[in-house]
């Protein structure tokens, strides 16, 4: 079955501190994955998606297709990213629905 | 125009009355979702248009009823709601091509609360 897991429901660190946040998915194929970020009252909003290999905010993620992980990645954490991040998988069958990760709540302290 | 707008921000409404939620996106994207999300939860896919045409429906009761008039333009019209429907509705959109990923990109929502 396809799946998407974050296994840390809330994140804590430092302000400059070093964070990542962790995906692991189950798919049989090529995936296609993505990062979402929802700040405070703000619109669901595109992170990162692993075709683009793109760095945005400042943040990067890499797809180990033998870890099945795409780990999202930021070597100093700033206070505005305090945030919850959604992993997601596009299930590229006819639908093309997204499968979600429960989410993690990163909260950045000063 | 490179967003998803949605109106109203915030409805308030009794169980017995009919209202409708808006959705617009001129994008050229072809696809259109209606999703439903609970406060700390990821979005819930509902209803999902392909060229104008419903191509997914998770099984979403009638009270909740999709429309989708034009390539821009999503509706969603809401009636007899239970308190349990209180939630962020949040509408997508994304190209929809056969061949690029299909990313969805996403309105700020609309707050219901259902009295």
């Amino acid at each position: 079955a396809q799946r998407v897991t974050q296994p840390e429901k809330l994140l804590s660190v430092f302000k400059g501190a070093p964070v990542e946040l962790k995906c692991n998915y189950s798919y049989s194929g090529s995936p296609e994955l993505f990062w979402y970020v929802q700040y405070s009252r703000q619109r669901l909003q595109l992170l990162l998606r692993h075709i683009s290999r793109e760095s945005i905010k400042g943040f990067t993620a890499d797809l180990n297709k033998g870890e099945t992980s795409f780990h999202l990645k930021k070597p100093f954490a700033q206070e505005e990213d305090s945030a919850m991040y959604y992993c997601a998988l596009i299930n590229a069958g006819n639908n093309r629905k997204l499968i979600w990760g429960l989410g993690t709540s990163l909260a950045v302290n000063p | 125009d490179t967003e998803v707008t949605q109106t109203p921000k915030h409805l308030v409404m009794g169980m017995t009355n009919k209202k409708s939620l808006k959705c617009e996106q001129h994008m050229g994207h072809r696809a259109m979702y209606w999703y439903k999300q609970k406060a700390k939860k990821p979005p819930e896919l509902m209803f999902v248009y392909s060229y104008e045409k419903l191509s997914i429906n998770e099984s979403v009761p009638s009270r909740f009823s999709p429309e989708c008039p034009n390539s821009s333009l999503l509706n969603l019209h809401l009636h007899a709601l239970q308190p349990e429907d209180s939630a962020l509705y949040l509408c997508a959109s994304s190209l929809r091509t056969s061949v690029s990923t299909d990313t969805q990109y996403f309105g700020p929502g609309t707050r219901l609360t259902v009295l």
